[in-house]
């Protein structure tokens, strides 16, 4: 079983719909969590991150922990066309002071205008 | 401000030639990291140095890859007698110390025919 699983997708929706993305763990010592978009050809760029469980609201993004469950998801409501990239989780446990960071594989998403 | 620019953005090579990846990260970030991304795969951690020492090389795949960093600053990825598995987009991330906002630079599409 990998540490992180993450739904390929892809995901196509129309504009404005709300989109739910969403990845399992199975490593209980993960205590951050990120996500992060990743345009074609472009390197991932740092959306949002959260510490232990709870909700994160920024904008039209929210990301939501569920420590029990071992499951996470980020929402995006009134989804645009530019969107449109894949969306990568990653997870860290402290560790020495630095954070290694394990990635899901990605979600691609198409939001159609 | 700049953010982490990497060299080359492609790079052609023929098997069994080795080739050199540049990575400037943000300047301030103590904290940087090689990961590799390959087709259908998440991001694997190859490699992170803390200034320019490397704690944790637990990443890098064989003894054929190695990678320094000078004056905490720039990094190079060196990757010998290239195979066509080393195919992939190597990216680079830097970080203030202790943080766990990686900001990841563009990557380089590497090729091995």
């Amino acid at each position: 079983q990998k540490e992180v699983e993450q739904d390929p997708g892809p995901l196509s929706v129309p504009e404005g719909a709300i989109v739910s993305l969403n990845c399992t763990y199975s490593n209980s010592a993960f205590q951050y969590f990120m996500w992060y978009r990743q345009y074609s050809r472009k390197g991932p760029e740092l959306l949002m991150y959260t510490y232990s469980s709870g909700n994160k609201e920024d904008g039209r993004f929210t990301a939501q922990v569920d420590k029990s469950s071992k499951y996470i998801s980020l929402f995006i409501r009134d989804s645009q066309p530019s969107d449109s990239a894949t969306y990568l989780c990653a997870m860290s446990a402290r560790n020495s002071g630095y954070s290694t960071l394990t990635f899901g594989k990605g979600t691609m998403l198409l939001v159609s205008p | 401000g700049a953010g982490v620019s990497q060299s080359p953005s492609n790079k052609v090579t023929e098997k069994g030639k080795d080739v050199e990846l540049r990575c400037d990260p943000i300047s301030g970030h103590t904290a940087l990291y090689w990961y590799r991304q390959s087709l259908g795969q998440g991001l694997e951690f190859l490699i992170y140095f803390q200034g320019n020492s490397a704690p944790d090389k637990s990443g890098l795949p064989s003894d054929r890859f190695s990678a320094e960093r000078t004056g905490g600053s720039v990094s190079t990825l060196t990757i010998q007698r290239t195979q066509q598995e080393d195919s992939a987009v190597y990216l680079c991330a830097s970080s203030l110390q202790d943080s766990y906002e990686q900001y990841f630079g563009p990557g380089t599409r590497l090729t091995v025919t």
